[in-house]
């Protein structure tokens, strides 16, 4: 079955730590994107890699990080830097003849 | 700057049809994306227009307009699991996507 999964479902952290959140996929998509949704409003874009070993910054990219050493994997690290953390965290990818994004089934992270 | 409005909600009936607007001023145009967010979970995809005209698919359809920036997204024969917020998005000249805030369905019995 091909997919898309992110682990955990629910994450919760305490204020000043850094925390990872994980996207790994089996599409052998090559596009692969983080997004951040906060309540009632659309999906902004923090990171988005083409290619393995290059990503991009998207519209709100401070206070995180990401990194793309392989095709299947794109974690996104929230650091101590980001001010609101508290959101539902997205991973999409794109690939092949069709234009639309698939998404994982998010992250709901809380920083208390 | 690049911009996409959506009516924040609707209410309808169970069993009638409503037509969700999408107004877009973007930075190029290369499609149209409409996607079916439930609450809690990730959007999952609809419907894709890049081509003026009428695009069918099921009890759901998808419009586009291209010189008036405008498409709708048309739900037939209502179900309760219709119940969800509907997210249109741009793919602009860079190959992005733009989204809009999404709208809000409430289906009443």
């Amino acid at each position: 079955d091909g997919g898309i999964t992110q682990s955990p479902k629910y994450l919760f952290r305490k204020e000043g730590q850094n925390v990872t959140l994980s996207c790994e996929q089996n599409l052998n998509h090559d596009a692969m994107y983080w997004y951040r949704q906060d309540p009632g409003q659309g999906l902004r874009l923090i990171y988005y890699s083409q290619i393995v070993n290059d990503f991009q910054k998207g519209d709100i990219a401070e206070g995180y990080s990401v990194s793309r050493e392989k095709k299947e994997s794109f974690p996104l690290t929230v650091t101590s830097a980001q001010k609101n953390p508290t959101a539902f965290y997205l991973c999409a990818t794109t690939g092949g003849d069709v234009p639309e994004q698939y998404f994982g089934p998010g992250t709901r992270l809380t920083v208390t | 700057g690049q911009n996409i409005d959506q009516p924040t909600e609707m209410t309808a009936t169970e069993g009638a049809i409503v037509q969700i607007n999408c107004t877009y001023q973007t930075s190029g145009f290369n499609g149209l994306f409409w996607y079916q967010q439930h609450a809690g979970e990730a959007p999952t995809f609809l419907s894709y227009n890049v081509l003026d005209g009428l695009e069918e698919k099921g009890r759901f359809s998808s419009f586009l307009s291209r010189s008036k920036g405008y498409s709708y997204l048309l739900l037939k024969e209502l179900q309760m699991k219709d119940s969800a917020s509907y997210l249109c998005a741009v793919l602009d000249s860079n190959y992005q996507l733009i989204w809009g805030a999404g709208t809000k369905l409430i289906i009443k019995p």
